[in-house]
């Protein structure tokens, strides 16, 4: 079955302490992003990859990390995690490049306290 | 800095009723889609616009761009319960960067 998987679904941590959520693609698809999703501000992207090693900026990427080492994989690092990055994550990738359809993961509940 | 502002914030309406959504930003995008986002779930898209003016239909729901490619709209007929969800507009912009930009978001609740 073609999708989007996240790991984990839900996460509880403390400040400070790193943490990493996974999210894998198994329809070869070359764009990848990560979202994050708050009340009345609707997903703001972190930041997306076009391809293996390329990566860039979304519009709130302070505090994050991401890597793309693989076409599949493309995990995103809270390096040192704070209550403001409390939020629903959203790991989307597409066959290409925008306005290419992006496919959406489950989400990752993050509670930072 | 939200680009995309979306109005209403919320609706509730009794089934079989119409309704628009609306999607509006000061600045110009390449393609604007709507998704769907039911409680639980990540959003699904719905539809692509890409040309100014273009008009797309899917069963009863209709979907406008506008001709300066800087707002949108999205028309319901005759609402149903199974149309209940969170609706997101997301604009691209597709030179020298390839992000994208969602709209607040408007959540619609269908009333039997």
């Amino acid at each position: 079955e073609a999708q989007v998987t996240q790991n984990p679904r839900y996460l509880i941590t403390v400040t400070g302490k790193k943490l990493t959520v996974t999210c894998s693609q198994n329809m070869n698809h070359e764009y990848m992003s990560w979202y994050r999703q708050d009340p009345g501000l609707g997903l703001r992207q972190i930041y997306y990859s076009m391809n293996v090693e390329v990566t860039d900026k979304g519009d709130v990427p302070e505090g994050y990390k991401v890597s793309r080492k693989e076409k599949r994989n493309f995990p995103l690092i809270l390096e040192s995690p704070s209550p403001n990055q409390t939020s629903l994550y959203f790991c989307a990738s597409s066959l290409s490049r925008p306005p290419a359809e992006q496919y959406f993961g489950p989400g990752t509940r993050l509670t930072v306290t | 800095t939200q680009l995309l502002e979306q109005s209403p914030q919320f609706l509730s309406i009794q089934e079989g009723e119409n309704l628009t959504v609306y999607c509006n930003s000061s600045s110009v995008f390449s393609s604007l889609q709507w998704y769907r986002q039911e409680p639980g779930e990540g959003p699904v898209l719905l539809v692509t616009v890409v040309t100014g003016g273009e008009v797309k239909k899917l069963k009863r729901l209709t979907f406008q761009f506008g001709d300066a490619r800087k707002d949108s709209s999205l028309h319901i007929t005759a609402a149903q319960p199974g149309d209940t969800g969170l609706y997101l507009c997301a604009g691209a912009r597709t030179s020298g960067t390839y992000k994208y930009i969602f709209g607040t978001g408007t959540r619609l609740k269908v009333l039997a």
